[in-house]
C-alpha cells in the first residue's frame, strides 16, 4: 500500500492519560501535516513538517500537544493529560514540495479517532 | 487570520440534477484551491483542484471555477448520481505558508434516486 497510513485507527482513553499516534506518509513525500477534525466540521490545521523540521504550529495547539518527525519519514503526535475536548479525528496528510511557489496535492491518511472518556 | 466560508451546509438534489457549492476565502495571497470528498468514516479524497493562474478546470462531471477578484470559488457537479452523496470540503492554501490547507465547514450533499 503506497498511501498514507495511520496507527492506531481508534483510541479510547481516560481523561488525564497520554496518547501517541503515528503517521507514515507516502514514500518520498517530505511534507507531512497534522489536522484535527471534529464531527460536522472541516479539518483544522495543527502543524506541519518539511523533512524533520517542524516549521509551523497552529495557535490551536496547546502545550499538551507535541509532534515529532525524527528522521524525516514517519511522524508521531502525542497528547499529554488528555481532556474530553481532545476527542476528535486526527488526520495526517503528506505532499511533495514543488518549486516556483506551487503547492502540491495533500493525500490524507484514514485518521485516528480519539475518544476521551 | 485565514478563513474559508462554505455554503450551503446541506444540499439535496434529485439524481441527474446539478449541484453547486460555493466558497469564499479571506487571504488574497491564497493560490491553491482543492476540493475534497469525504464519505462517512473515510479519509478526505481529493476530487479536483485549481490554481490561481487558472479560472476554470473541468474533469468529466466535475468542474471548479475561481474568481480571484471576488475571492470565491465554486464546485459544480453535473448529472449527479447517488454515489456522489458525501460531505464536500473546499480549502485554500498559500505556498509561502507551507501549503497548509484552510478548510471550509463542509457541505453534506444528498443525491436522491
Amino acid at each position: 500500500d503506497t498511501g498514507v497510513s495511520q496507527d492506531p485507527r481508534h483510541k479510547i482513553t481516560k481523561r488525564g492519560q497520554n496518547v501517541t499516534f503515528r503517521c507514515d506518509p507516502i514514500s518520498e513525500h517530505n511534507r507531512l501535516y497534522w489536522y484535527r477534525q471534529t464531527l460536522g466540521q472541516g479539518p483544522e490545521f495543527l502543524t506541519y513538517f518539511q523533512n524533520e523540521a517542524q516549521l509551523e504550529k497552529s495557535r490551536l495547539l496547546s502545550d499538551r500537544f507535541s509532534a515529532e518527525r525524527p528522521k524525516g519519514s514517519f511522524s508521531t503526535l502525542e497528547i499529554q493529560r488528555t481532556e474530553q475536548g481532545d476527542s476528535a479525528m486526527y488526520l495526517c496528510a503528506s505532499s511533495r514540495p514543488r518549486t516556483g511557489g506551487v503547492t502540491d496535492t495533500q493525500y490524507f491518511g484514514p485518521g485516528t479517532r480519539l475518544t476521551v472518556l | 487570520g485565514e478563513n474559508v466560508e462554505q455554503h450551503p451546509s446541506t444540499l439535496s438534489v434529485q439524481e441527474g440534477d446539478s449541484a453547486v457549492i460555493k466558497c469564499t476565502y479571506s487571504d488574497s495571497a491564497s493560490n491553491y484551491f482543492p476540493w475534497y470528498k469525504q464519505e462517512l468514516g473515510k479519509r478526505p479524497q481529493l476530487i479536483i483542484d485549481i490554481r490561481s493562474n487558472v479560472g476554470e478546470k473541468k474533469d468529466q462531471r466535475i468542474a471548479v471555477t475561481l474568481n480571484k477578484t471576488a475571492k470565491h470559488f465554486s464546485l459544480h457537479i453535473t448529472e449527479t448520481q447517488p454515489e456522489d452523496s458525501a460531505v464536500y470540503f473546499c480549502a485554500a492554501s498559500f505556498y509561502n505558508q507551507g501549503g497548509k490547507l484552510i478548510f471550509g465547514q463542509g457541505t453534506e450533499l444528498s443525491v436522491k434516486p
